[in-house]
């Protein structure tokens, strides 16, 4: 069954550090989205991307974070300067386009980000 | 404002019995809704979903929630649990009309833990 991957499964990195998290979406897909978790908080929604261009963010998706697709198979979240409360679980989803299919998303195992 | 409530935190209960987890949106208009489940160390599964046509919805592994839209409540029920239902349940809404086309709304999270 096809399914979301996300690498790496737990990346640690000091304060100021770049960090990219990195997805493969189902291959069929067209939507994709990153979500957070901070620990014992509700999951968030962060941003969603489709046809090449960020088409939703939230107050938290500030200028520290981007997202590309770089190539046909991988999206990318990227913080340019971490903080100490971007410590948390990252999700990468995704879900077809069309009529109701575009609402089920599909979920990655996510990254767990620690910042030091 | 947009919010999803799962009123309770944890669920204890025993092998074979019935649950329910509960979970309530605010919103006077059309909304989508979600059941995820996340087992220890993996990502996050949709369980089952609710659209639009019959209120009452079913997954593959006996649960149900049935959508109640006076109430604005979309109720997760199993009639008879086993200890492999042990998870964190999290209910989602879109809420399309309020400029959230494809960003879902988590609650809080239900932790059941199903005792021998």
């Amino acid at each position: 069954e096809p399914e979301v991957t996300q690498t790496p499964s737990h990346q640690v990195t000091q304060m100021g550090q770049e960090v990219i998290l990195r997805c493969v979406p189902i291959s069929n897909h067209l939507y994709f989205y990153w979500y957070r978790q901070i620990l014992g908080q509700k999951v968030e929604f962060l941003v969603s991307f489709y046809n090449n261009e960020i088409s939703e963010k939230s107050e938290i998706f500030d200028d520290q974070f981007s997202v590309e697709r770089p190539d046909g198979s991988n999206f990318t979240l990227k913080i340019r300067s971490t903080k100490l409360e971007d410590s948390a679980m990252y999700f990468c989803a995704s879900s077809e386009a069309g009529t109701g299919l575009d609402y089920e998303q599909y979920f990655g195992p996510g990254t767990r980000l620690t910042v030091t | 404002a947009q919010s999803v409530t799962q009123l309770d935190s944890q669920v204890p209960v025993f092998e074979e019995a019935p649950v329910e987890l509960r979970c309530n949106y605010s919103s006077s208009v059309s909304v989508y809704l979600f059941w995820y489940v996340q087992y220890p160390n993996q990502g996050l599964q949709l369980l089952l979903k609710y659209l639009s046509g019959s209120t009452l919805v079913e997954s593959i592994n006996g649960f149900e929630a049935e959508f109640n839209k006076s109430q604005t409540s979309f109720h997760l029920r199993k009639p008879s649990v086993h200890i492999s239902d042990t998870a964190e349940y999290f209910c989602a809404v879109i809420f399309p009309f309020s400029g959230g086309y494809n960003k879902l709304i988590f609650g809080a999270g239900t932790r059941l833990a199903v005792h021998p």
